[in-house]
This record gives structure tokens, sequence and C-alpha cells, in this order.
């Protein structure tokens, strides 16, 4: 099962919005709607910041939202701050192939 | 609070073997799939294995079927991942997941290094 495809980096100024592409197939992104997001700093553990396409967990600002359009799943994160610079990685269900995949990870720069 | 905290971190030789464990608290470990991820050095995550809460159904990626090992013992709240025949391919930080069921995760341990090095 290949990889979800992710920007390698995305940057954006401080009260910004950026929004990163999270592209999968019909197998997986476009096919379920088990999408998540996770924000990880370097050192520490992954943190979910959204699932299911769109929801949010307790306690993660509703600076974050997620939407999904056919193949392709999207994370916008809007009034950047600085404390948001980290990676940001994708997962999808695919079905039989497996429980889980990844995309690649995307870089998010605050300027 | 949940907390995962994995261990077995170490430097092996290539063809060498490993096994971590992932110490589960603050929830009830036995209702929960739990899944293995990795990520290499200065990569993405890459998605490993997933456990059900039983123990009796395993799956694992292409790229480790037939040389990694999932299990859990849920009267210790400790799920494992033996590994043999390690490759330099198999370096990464390695994090165990709590499931959000079988198809997504939502707590994470802070990770445990595994080096493969002659």
């Amino acid at each position: 099962q290949s990889a979800l495809t992710q920007p390698r980096s995305v940057s954006g100024s401080p009260g910004q919005s950026v929004t990163i592409s999270c592209t999968g197939t019909r197998s997986d992104v476009g096919g379920y709607n088990y999408v998540y997001w996770y924000q990880h700093h370097p050192g520490k553990a992954p943190k979910v910041i959204i699932y299911d396409v769109t929801e949010r967990p307790s306690g993660v600002p509703d600076r974050f939202s997620g939407s999904k359009s056919g193949n392709t799943a999207s994370l916008t994160i809007s009034g950047l701050q600085a404390e948001d610079e980290a990676d940001y990685h994708c997962s999808s269900h695919a079905g039989i192939s497996s429980p889980l995949i990844f995309g690649g990870g995307t870089k998010l720069f605050v300027l | 609070e949940v907390q995962l905290v994995e261990s077995g971190e170490g430097l092996v030789q290539p063809g060498g073997s490993l096994r971590l464990s992932c110490a589960g608290s603050g929830f009830i470990f036995s209702s929960y799939a739990m899944h293995w991820v990795r990520q290499p050095p200065g990569k993405g995550l890459e998605y490993i294995s997933s456990i059900s809460q039983s123990g009796a159904s395993t799956h694992y990626a292409d790229s480790v079927k037939g040389r990694f090992t999932a299990s859990r013992d849920n009267s210790k709240n400790t799920l494992y991942l033996q590994m043999v025949s390690l490759t330099i391919d198999d370096m990464a930080i390695y994090y165990c997941a709590r499931g959000r069921g079988w198809y997504g995760t939502d707590y994470w341990g802070p990770g445990t290094l595994v080096t493969v090095s002659s």
C-alpha cells in the first residue's frame, strides 16, 4: 500500500491561515471517513488533532479544522501561532490492505 | 490520565533481534486495539502492526510481515513487538498507539529508538 501524499513543507506568518493536503486514492482517503491528522513536535508523542475527517478531540483549538473532497483530505490551521510550528501527518484507513496508512508528513514553518 | 511508554531501545547488528514493550496506564488496556508505528530518520510515519483487544487478531505491514510479531499481555497492561532479522531499513523511532477502533488512534507514546548498525 503506497503512502499518502503530503507536501514536504508549508509556511505562513502568525495570524495567517495555511492548508495542508493529504492525497490518496478511492481505496483509502476517498473510500472511508477515517482520516486522521497528527501534530508532531520532534522528540514528543504525536498528538491527534483531527479524527474522522472533521472531528476535533477535546482540548484541540477550533483553529484546526479538517475536510475532504474526493481522494484528498485537508487540514486548515487558521490564526497561525508560533507554537503551531511542527510536523503534521495524515493517516487513513485502507480497507483490507491496511488498518492504517500514513502520509509522508509536512513541516509547517511559522515565519 | 492515559499514558503509553515504550521501552526496549537498543543498538542491534543487521540480522539481529530486539523486543520492544509498551506499558499502558490510565485506561482499561484490554478494551483497546493497539498499533505500532515507526518513523525512520528524516522520513514520515510508517504503519507497522495492529493487534486486537484480546490479541487474537493481528495485522502487519508487508515490510515487516514474517519478521515482526505483535503480542500483548492484558494482565500486565503491556504490548510487545518482537523483531527478528533486522535490517538497516528497520532503524527508526518506534511508537505504540492506542487504537480508536481498528481504523485510527488517539493516544501515542513518546517512542523508543531502534538503531541497526554493524
